[in-house]
């Protein structure tokens, strides 16, 4: 079975600063999603960025990008420039082909500060 | 356009007593999943619809978990005989183009 691990229960960062949030997965599969959602305190969650395992480029949206190593089987988010509006729980979640259900990580914390 | 919806918001119960979760999917999207967040948690699957045919439930905890999907859109998840572990934030999101977008969850509280 699929597995996703967050290491990091809770993460600190200083406004306009960069943050690193880590997430490994375990899976036999070759083809696969990755994603990366932000839940606030509203608890809407929000994708923020997605990462299709067959693309060797790392996915990058605005001022989040990830490190995809497929390899190490590992999915980091970066946040640059954070914003207060950054601070949310994050999950990193694994899927398969179109259409199945989605494998969740704990989730980390991220507080920002001004 | 219109996003995911659910409700209600918000849902108290006391022990015992049966409850229905309403989720409204992004229209045009054939797939659509429950999962559950308890405290503090992650989201743990419940189970999937894919157009007409039967749903995945391997997620589901008990019997006393249902769910149902009428014509292919709205979907409703039935807890009958609420515990108080049933406590959690319900989540419902449809599926379109390999990724989810989530609603705003139920929370329920089984007193």
């Amino acid at each position: 079975a699929q597995t996703v691990t967050q290491s990091q229960p809770e993460m600190s960062v200083q406004e306009a600063e960069t943050v690193t949030l880590s997430c490994t997965y375990d899976t036999s599969e070759s083809d696969y999603y990755l994603f990366w959602y932000k839940q606030p305190p509203s608890r809407q969650m929000i994708l923020v960025i997605r990462q299709e395992a067959y693309k060797q480029q790392n996915a990058t949206e605005n001022r989040f990008s990830v490190n995809f190593q497929k390899a190490a089987k590992s999915f980091s988010l970066k946040i640059s420039d954070s914003q207060l509006g950054d601070a949310a729980m994050y999950f990193c979640a694994y899927g398969m082909e179109y259409g199945n259900k989605l494998v969740f990580g704990a989730g980390t914390i991220l507080r920002v500060k001004s | 356009g219109a996003g995911v919806s659910q409700s209600p918001s918000n849902k108290v119960t006391e022990k015992g007593k049966d409850v229905e979760l309403r989720c409204d999917p992004i229209s045009g999207h054939t797939a659509l999943y429950w999962y559950r967040q308890s405290l503090g948690q992650g989201l743990e699957f419940l189970i999937y619809f894919q157009g007409n045919s039967a749903p995945d439930k391997s997620g589901l905890p008990s019997d006393r978990f249902s769910a149902e999907r009428t014509g292919g859109s709205v979907s409703t998840l039935t807890i009958q005989r609420t515990q108080q572990e049933d406590s959690a934030v319900y989540l419902c999101a449809s599926g379109g183009q390999e990724t989810q977008y989530f609603g705003p969850g139920t929370r329920l509280l089984v007193l």
